[in-house]
């Protein structure tokens, strides 16, 4: 069983630039969200992703925006990139069965935003 | 809104000795509950969860925690700690109302573990 992967494990763009980072979800899992982690601080809540469509959204302007694909990959853009941006980029997937669903965390994208 | 507190940003400890990490939440609903540990750059792994049931959770790694609804607390403890558990540890919370809307995570600002030999 594979697990989540994520690229790039490392990036840096210059202030105003736009970003995309991807995310492979684990094998069975439909749903994957995505979390900010700035040094220090624990991880944020970006958005959350179920078979294709948004499916709640944290406290993170528009410029934040995603995708997830048919084969439930997905992508999470950042335009005009700001020197805040800079943080760890964690994806996380599960699947949706039962009451409850367990997410399982890729190793993050670190990205330093100059 | 949900938040989560974690008291010590810093935890040293001697190997072989206990550790305590403390959690306290704040929710006007019912939640979830759990801990995860996130190894230097690495992402995080799920130590251990508290849905229902029995107020004591055993994890992995010889974790523990106990719920406790009156005080709003999830801490967690380790009887005996090894180097390895030198990491960083973080509290989450799932409001059970949002389940279906796939369990988002509010997590605290987390606690550092050194052990020391």
């Amino acid at each position: 069983e594979t697990g989540v992967t994520q690229s790039p494990t490392h990036l840096i763009k210059t202030r105003g630039q736009q970003v995309t980072l991807r995310c492979s979800s684990q094998s069975g899992h439909n749903t994957v969200s995505w979390y900010q982690q700035a040094l220090g601080q624990g991880p944020q809540f970006i958005f959350q992703y179920y078979r294709e469509e948004e499916n709640g959204r944290g406290n993170f302007p528009p410029r934040f925006s995603g995708l997830q694909f048919p084969n439930y990959s997905s992508e999470l853009n950042v335009n005009a990139l700001e020197l805040d941006d800079s943080a760890l980029y964690l994806c996380a997937s599960s699947s949706r069965q039962g009451a409850f669903y367990e997410q399982y965390f890729g190793p993050g994208t670190r990205l330093t935003v100059t | 809104a949900q938040s989560v507190t974690q008291l010590d940003s810093q935890v040293p400890v001697f190997e072989e000795a206990p550790v305590e990490l403390r959690c306290n939440y704040s929710s006007s609903v019912s939640v979830y509950l759990f801990w995860y540990v996130q190894y230097p750059n690495q992402g995080l792994q799920l130590l251990l969860k508290y849905l229902s049931g029995s107020t004591l959770v055993k994890g992995i790694n010889g974790f523990e925690a106990e719920f406790n609804k009156s005080q709003t607390s999830f801490h967690l403890r380790k009887p005996s700690v090894h180097i390895s558990d030198t990491a960083e540890y973080f509290c989450a919370v799932s409001l059970l109302a949002l389940k279906a809307a796939g369990n988002k995570l509010t997590f605290g600002g987390g606690t550092r573990v050194l052990v020391k030999p």
